[in-house]
């Protein structure tokens, strides 16, 4: 069964203070890991796919990287337009002519204070 | 470009009374899913499909039923609701599902049973 763990469950940042949140997963056969970012009363907005380790994708101020076990979402320097829950979610290779779909984690809830 | 819409945005039902939530999509996608989404928990699949006619359960279908007559729409039908099914319902679409292209998201419709 796929599995996907998002940490921290929140977290609290200063303007211009960089960090990290990670996505770790269990999955058979990796497809693509995804990242949305998701704000108050909206649906999910697509950032990210990620296919094999290694990889890296940036945009603005984020940058996520994968590896075999686990993704990171750096951000560098956030702006208080940054604050969102930011979710994961793995798509595993399944058989030919078997849908594939998406797991998702429980996101991780970012604050940017000034 | 409207992407993914859902109708409506908020409903409340009592136990028992049954309802459709609509939504459509113009971006001619071939997948298109329901997932809902609870607190502390992550985005669960109810239904999917991936075409015109065809549709499968997802990880937690009871109580929802689905059909898909165009490419456009893929309503989903709660025939006699409960508590437990209060929850933020999302509905999804993408190019294939059986590719890894990611899913784009509407902004929800908040159900809530009393």
């Amino acid at each position: 069964e796929d599995q996907v763990t998002q940490s921290p469950e929140a977290l609290r940042l200063q303007e211009g203070e960089s960090s990290s949140l990670n996505c770790s997963y269990t999955v058979s056969g990796l497809r693509g890991l995804f990242w949305y970012r998701q704000d108050p009363g909206k649906g999910p907005e697509f950032l990210f796919t990620l296919y094999s380790a290694g990889e890296e994708k940036e945009k603005e101020r984020l940058k996520a990287t994968l590896t075999k076990k686990e993704s990171f979402l750096h951000i560098t320097a956030p702006k208080p337009e940054d604050s969102a829950t930011y979710l994961c979610a793995v798509q595993a290779v399944r058989g030919t002519g078997t849908a594939s779909k998406l797991t998702f984690g429980t996101g991780t809830r970012l604050q940017v204070t000034l | 470009n409207a992407g993914v819409t859902q109708t409506p945005k908020f409903q409340v039902l009592k136990t028992g009374q049954s309802m459709t939530l609509q939504c459509a999509q113009d971006m001619n996608h071939e997948y298109m899913s329901w997932y809902r989404q609870d607190p502390g928990m992550g985005l669960r699949l109810i239904h999917y499909s991936v075409g015109a006619g065809i549709t499968d359960q997802g990880e937690v279908p009871n109580g929802y039923n689905v059909s898909r007559s165009t490419t456009e729409d893929f309503p989903l039908r709660l025939l006699s609701a409960a508590p437990s099914q209060t929850s933020v319902y999302f509905c999804a679409s993408s190019y294939s599902g059986y590719s890894n292209q990611p899913q784009h998201f509407g902004d929800g419709t908040r159900l809530s049973i009393l």
